[in-house]
């Protein structure tokens, strides 16, 4: 089993639209979460740190959940600037080794 | 202006030839990491120094040649790559507490192609 697993989409969803990506960790020590943004040729950048009890940033919502071992990230309103790869990244040892899963590309059409 | 830079960003080298890729961070950080990302496949951590001492070598081949001379710079010598290298290769840092929730910061990359 992958240490990170994110469904490679792509996700096509107008102006507007809701839409949600999940995460799936293997090790059920793991104790950092993040979702991470990347523009095409672009160097990944952080969107938000994923904490226990969940996080709202804007438009953007994080949620953790230890029993199934997932996280997500929902997106409200999507405008066409939110069209990214979107990188769910695990810290599994507690280190400084971070994981990365093949990302999750979103498209958002006019 | 991003607290990591990379030189160079576009390389193009001859399976032969003998490069260096160079990262530099601004950020005061003391953990410094070398990611490789290939079409279709994710991040791939490479290399990982922390306050200057390798704390990671994820198995890679010694065509590649890390380089930590201080806090700050960080190095990927490149020797005898092949075709299957060419990737875009990444420099982060980090403020490595020893604790969770260690956030990193990615350079622009070095887009490499082997000929």
């Amino acid at each position: 089993r992958k240490e990170v697993e994110q469904d490679p989409g792509p996700f096509n969803v107008p102006e507007g639209a809701t839409v949600a990506f999940n995460c799936t960790y293997s090790n059920s020590a793991s104790q950092s979460f993040f979702w991470y943004r990347q523009d095409c040729r672009k160097e990944p950048k952080l969107l938000m740190s994923v904490y226990s009890s969940g996080n709202e940033d804007g438009r953007f919502t994080a949620q953790l959940n230890r029993a199934s071992q997932y996280i997500s990230l929902l997106i409200r309103d999507s405008k066409l600037s939110d069209s990214a790869t979107y990188l769910c990244v695990v810290n599994p040892y507690n280190t400084d080794k971070l994981i990365f899963g093949t990302g999750t590309r979103l498209q958002v059409f006019p | 202006e991003t607290g990591v830079t990379q030189t160079p960003r576009h390389l193009v080298m001859g399976m032969t030839n003998k490069k260096s890729l160079k990262c530099e961070q601004h950020l005061g950080h003391n953990a410094m990491y070398w990611y490789k990302q290939s079409a279709k496949k994710p991040l791939e951590l490479m290399f990982v120094y922390n306050f200057k001492e390798q704390t990671e070598n994820n198995s890679v081949p010694s065509r590649f040649s890390p380089e930590c001379p201080n806090s700050s710079h960080l190095f990927l010598h490149l020797h005898t790559l092949q075709p299957e290298d060419s990737a875009l290769y990444l420099c982060a840092s980090s403020h490595y507490t020893g604790t969770s929730g260690n956030t990193i910061y990615f350079g622009e990359g070095s887009w490499l192609t082997v000929v």
